[in-house]
C-alpha cells in the first residue's frame, strides 16, 4: 500500500535562512506527489506538484520541490523563509489511487 | 468560483446525537473526497465518490457513518450516534481527475471542525 513519511514533525527556523521539508513516499506505480501548505484552522492549499518531466518543480510563494525516484523522495525548499511561512506542510502521493498524505511537518519562524 | 464549500465550520454535539456535515464541490469536478483529520492518525480518507457515485468507502470507520451524493453539486457525510472518538476536523476535497490534474490538485474545503462531549 501506498504511503508517505515525513521524518519532521516540528521544524524551527529564522526569518530569512533557507529551508528543506523531507519527504519519503512508497508507491508501487508511478507516483504522482503533491505538497500542500495548511494555515491554522484554514484547508489545505496546493504548492506544488509533480506529475512528469522535469524533476526540478517551481510552485507557488517561492517554494520547489525535486521529485528523486532513486531515493523515492520528494523535499520542498525555499531558499530564504518568511515569518508568513509558518504553517504546516503535507506531503501527498496518488495516482491511481486518491491521495495519501504524510502526518506533516510544522514549520515555526523565528525573527 | 467560490471553492469548495463546507458547513457547518463548526459543530459541538452530545454523544449519541446524530451529525450532518455538508459539502458543495466545484463545479465542473468529477470527483468528491472525504477526508478526516486527527492529531493520532493525520489525514484520512474515509469515502470518494465519482460522478455522483460511491467508489470506494473502505475508510469509512464503522456503519455509524455514511455519506451521500445525491446529484453533483452536494455531498453529505452524516454520523449516527456520534461518540466523542469522532472528534475531528472533516475536510471535503474536490477535483478533476483522481491524479489530481489541473491547477489545483485535490481543492480542499474549510473543513468542519466537530466536537462530541
Amino acid at each position: 500500500a501506498q504511503s508517505v513519511t515525513q521524518p519532521d514533525i516540528h521544524i524551527t527556523v529564522s526569518e530569512g535562512a533557507s529551508l528543506e521539508l523531507r519527504c519519503n513516499y512508497s508507491y508501487g506505480a508511478t507516483p504522482y506527489l503533491f505538497w500542500y501548505v495548511q494555515s491554522p484552522g484554514q484547508g489545505l492549499q496546493l504548492l506544488l506538484k509533480y506529475f512528469s518531466g522535469d524533476t526540478l518543480v517551481q510552485g507557488i510563494k517561492g517554494f520547489e520541490a525535486e521529485f528523486k525516484r532513486s531515493q523515492s523522495s520528494f523535499n520542498l525548499r525555499k531558499p530564504s523563509v518568511h515569518w508568513s511561512d509558518a504553517a504546516e506542510y503535507f506531503c501527498a502521493v496518488g495516482g491511481n489511487t486518491p491521495l495519501v498524505f504524510g502526518k506533516g511537518t510544522r514549520l515555526s519562524v523565528i525573527a | 468560483d467560490a471553492g469548495v464549500i463546507q458547513s457547518p465550520r463548526h459543530e459541538v454535539t452530545e454523544m449519541g446525537q446524530e451529525v450532518t456535515l455538508r459539502c458543495k464541490p466545484i463545479s465542473g469536478h468529477d470527483y468528491l473526497f472525504w477526508y478526516r483529520q486527527t492529531m493520532m492518525r493525520g489525514l484520512e480518507l474515509l469515502i470518494y465518490f465519482n460522478n455522483n457515485v460511491p467508489i470506494d468507502d473502505s475508510g469509512m470507520p464503522e456503519d455509524r457513518f455514511s455519506a451521500k451524493m445525491p446529484n453533483a453539486s452536494f455531498s453529505t457525510l452524516k454520523i449516527q450516534p456520534s461518540e466523542p472518538r469522532d472528534s475531528a476536523v472533516y475536510f471535503c476535497a474536490s477535483s478533476l481527475t483522481l491524479k489530481g490534474a489541473g491547477n489545483y490538485g485535490y481543492t480542499f474545503g474549510s473543513g468542519t471542525r466537530l466536537t462530541v462531549v
